[in-house]
């Protein structure tokens, strides 16, 4: 059973630029979660996804957004990007997000100069 | 006050040593507990999956969980150099599915 895909895996983009991440849960997994791992905040999370609907959201600003798609495949974009932007995102998927287990992708680490 | 508090270490433990690892929080709402490995440069790999309180083994894992005190663990046995790596606890309120992370504890073992 192939595991969670997140791509790219790798991305160096310039302040001011956007960015789209994509992540592509496990077959028959509906809640997509994302998270952005830093080494002084840790793992902090942004926003949760079940059946294309936006069901939690985490503290972080606008410019950060998500949607998910039909088959259950999602994407985040960043906008305006800043220096503190910098961080690995990591995607989970779980059957149905409440009270099942997460898996994770092995994240897209972007760097922003 | 973090909802979750992680000793980060570093801590290096000769191979076959027992590791305990240990996570605190403060919300009471939390009622599923879980660990993740993460190898450097890699996501964060589910060990062990925990509903309310009690233990459950997985091969050479333990984890136990402790409402009252507020307090979970995980033991490692027979620790292999393999078993090098940064383990996270994680929780979760019933009813939401946002993890709560720890800061992670950077274990290496030492053959």
């Amino acid at each position: 059973k192939a595991g969670v895909t997140q791509t790219p895996r790798y991305l160096i983009k310039t302040r001011g630029q956007q960015v789209t991440l994509s992540c592509s849960p496990i077959s028959g997994h509906r809640s997509v979660s994302w998270y952005q791992q830093t080494p002084g905040q840790g793992l902090q999370f942004l926003f949760e996804y079940f059946s294309e609907t936006q069901r939690n959201k985490g503290n972080f600003p606008g410019r950060f957004s998500g949607r998910q798609f039909s088959n259950s495949r999602s994407e985040m974009n960043v906008s305006t990007l800043e220096l503190g932007d910098s961080a690995l995102y990591l995607c989970a998927s779980s059957v149905t997000g409440v009270g099942t287990e997460a898996f994770f992708g092995q994240g897209t680490r972007l760097t922003v100069v | 006050q973090k909802e979750v508090e992680q000793d980060p270490g570093p801590l290096s433990v000769p191979e076959g040593a027992i590791v305990s690892l240990n996570c605190t929080y403060s919300n009471s709402a939390f009622q599923y507990f879980m660990w993740y490995r993460q190898y450097s440069r890699k996501g964060p790999e589910l060990l062990m999956y925990t509903y309310s309180s009690g233990n459950k083994e997985d091969g050479r894992f333990t984890a136990q969980v402790d409402k009252s005190s507020k307090y979970i663990s995980l033991f490692i046995r027979d620790s292999q150099p393999s078993d090098s790596a940064t383990y996270l606890c994680a929780m979760r309120r019933g009813g939401s599915e946002k993890l709560v992370f720890g800061k992670g504890t950077k274990l290496t073992v030492n053959p």
